[in-house]
């Protein structure tokens, strides 16, 4: 199993491009999320999915929009990137239990680490 | 809403020397808990987690972190420091959404001398 990975893992970009990051699990696991890394502000959630074809907005979601036409890859997009977007991203899945219930645990990918100049 | 609050930014120990890292959160029912670290340049690394029962869970590397209602605490502890285990940890705490949302703290970077 690999996990959780993420694609590409770093990328510098200039304002106003566009850009998307990938995220691939092989866990099979129905819950999906995007986080924002920024030093001394922990990890913030950008948006999530609960399964396939279903998104929703989390903490910080503008100037973002993702994807999840398939239950393994989950897209995080940037439509015109701007400087308050340089930061670490990372993807992470959940699962439910085997009696349905969310588990809550959460497994990470590695990061992109994205600077947009 | 849930919160969580690291107050040490940073923290320098020597190797062998014992650590505790400090958590408290803030949520209105029975917490979900979390200690994860990220060494540098990797992605976040579950150590322990806490759903219910004893209040003293044990972790991975060594690892083991007590949780306090009374004082809504989770610190992290270990009674001996390697030099493997400078990285940076954040605490979380989930529960109260249907989409498993966790919230993190800000952080604490670990230094380990030599």
């Amino acid at each position: 199993n690999a996990g959780v990975t993420q694609t590409p893992k770093f990328r510098v970009l200039k304002t106003g491009q566009s850009m998307t990051l990938l995220c691939a699990q092989d866990m099979n696991h129905e819950y999906m999320y995007w986080y924002r890394q920024d030093p001394g502000m922990g990890l913030r959630l950008i948006h999530y999915s609960v399964g396939e074809g279903t998104t929703a907005k989390g903490e910080v979601p503008d100037g973002y929009n993702v994807s999840r036409l398939k239950k393994q890859n989950f897209l995080l997009g940037l439509e015109s990137a701007a400087p308050s977007q340089t930061s670490v991203y990372f993807c992470a899945s959940s699962y439910r239990s085997g009696q349905g219930a969310l588990s809550y645990e959460q497994f990470f990918g590695p990061g992109t680490r994205l600077t947009v100049l | 809403a849930q919160s969580v609050t690291q107050p040490d930014i940073h923290i320098t120990v020597s190797e062998g020397a014992s650590l505790e890292l400090r958590c408290n959160y803030s949520y209105g029912a029975t917490p979900y808990l979390f200690w994860y670290v990220q060494s540098p340049g990797q992605g976040l690394q579950l150590l322990l987690k806490y759903f219910s029962g004893d209040t003293l869970v044990q972790g991975i590397k060594g690892f083991e972190a007590e949780f306090k209602r009374s004082q809504s605490s989770f610190n992290l502890r270990k009674p001996s420091v390697h030099w493997s285990d400078a990285a940076e940890y954040f605490c979380a705490v989930a529960g109260g959404t249907s989409y498993g949302k966790l919230t993190f703290g800000q952080g604490t970077i670990l230094t380990v001398h030599p």
